[in-house]
């Protein structure tokens, strides 16, 4: 089982260029989340989904476009790629119940770096 | 406004010896508390977890202890072990956030020496 699996591992943008970063889980999560994380910070959540069709924005959502068309994908827009947004990008996905230990744990891909240039 | 802090970037302790990562927050509402492992170009795991109606978690090595009059928890390892050096992250939810997003703090780097 594959968990949650990101693409591409690595990409460098120029400034102003587009590009998509794909997320896919296979445990039939209905949560899904886009992070990212700059040296030294934590996790700043910057869109997420609570089922297909519904997505919100989180803390960073500027310049950052999502859809989830299907249950399995989440994927991240950037637009017009800024030196800003230059981070590694991680997503996740958890089935949350609020009752046992299983409440709101959320499993994580293995992370997009991505450096704009 | 950071609700969830770790505020030391670093601890280094011995094989054999505890390791204690500290974790303060801001929020009231937050009542599920989880803590992360990382290492180096890998995602975060999840590690450990409790609700606030408990004080304390245990699970083998590791356990957590929440402090609510305090808003703070910490991480227990015992006994610590070289394969422990990671980044860890504290995280917190809130039953009525949408989404049960999570709130995480910045990361502390745990090095185990042998």
């Amino acid at each position: 089982n594959a968990g949650v699996t990101q693409t591409p591992k690595f990409r460098i943008l120029k400034i102003g260029q587009s590009m998509t970063l794909q997320c896919a889980q296979d445990m039939n999560h209905n949560y899904m989340y886009w992070y990212r994380q700059d040296p030294g910070m934590g996790l700043k959540l910057i869109y997420y989904s609570v089922g297909a069709g519904i997505t919100d924005k989180g803390e960073v959502p500027n310049g950052y476009n999502v859809s989830r068309s299907t249950t399995e994908d989440f994927p991240l827009r950037l637009e017009l790629a800024a030196p800003s947004q230059t981070s590694v990008y991680f997503c996740a996905s958890s089935y949350s119940i609020y009752s046992g230990a299983a409440k709101n744990i959320q499993y994580f891909g293995a992370g997009t770096r991505l450096s704009v240039l | 406004d950071q609700q969830v802090k770790q505020n030391s970037p670093s601890l280094s302790v011995q094989e054999g010896r505890i390791s204690i990562l500290n974790c303060d927050y801001t929020n009231s509402m937050f009542d599920y508390f989880l803590w992360y492992k990382k290492y180096p170009a890998e995602g975060p795991t999840f590690l450990i977890s409790i609700s606030s109606i408990k004080d304390k978690n245990e699970d083998g090595r590791f356990t957590v202890f929440l402090n609510k009059s305090a808003k703070h928890l910490s991480l227990h390892i015992v006994p610590s072990q070289p394969g422990d050096s990671a980044v860890y992250f504290c995280a917190a939810s809130a039953r009525e956030t949408s989404g049960s997003r999570l709130t995480f703090g910045e990361g502390t780097q745990l090095t185990v020496n042998p």
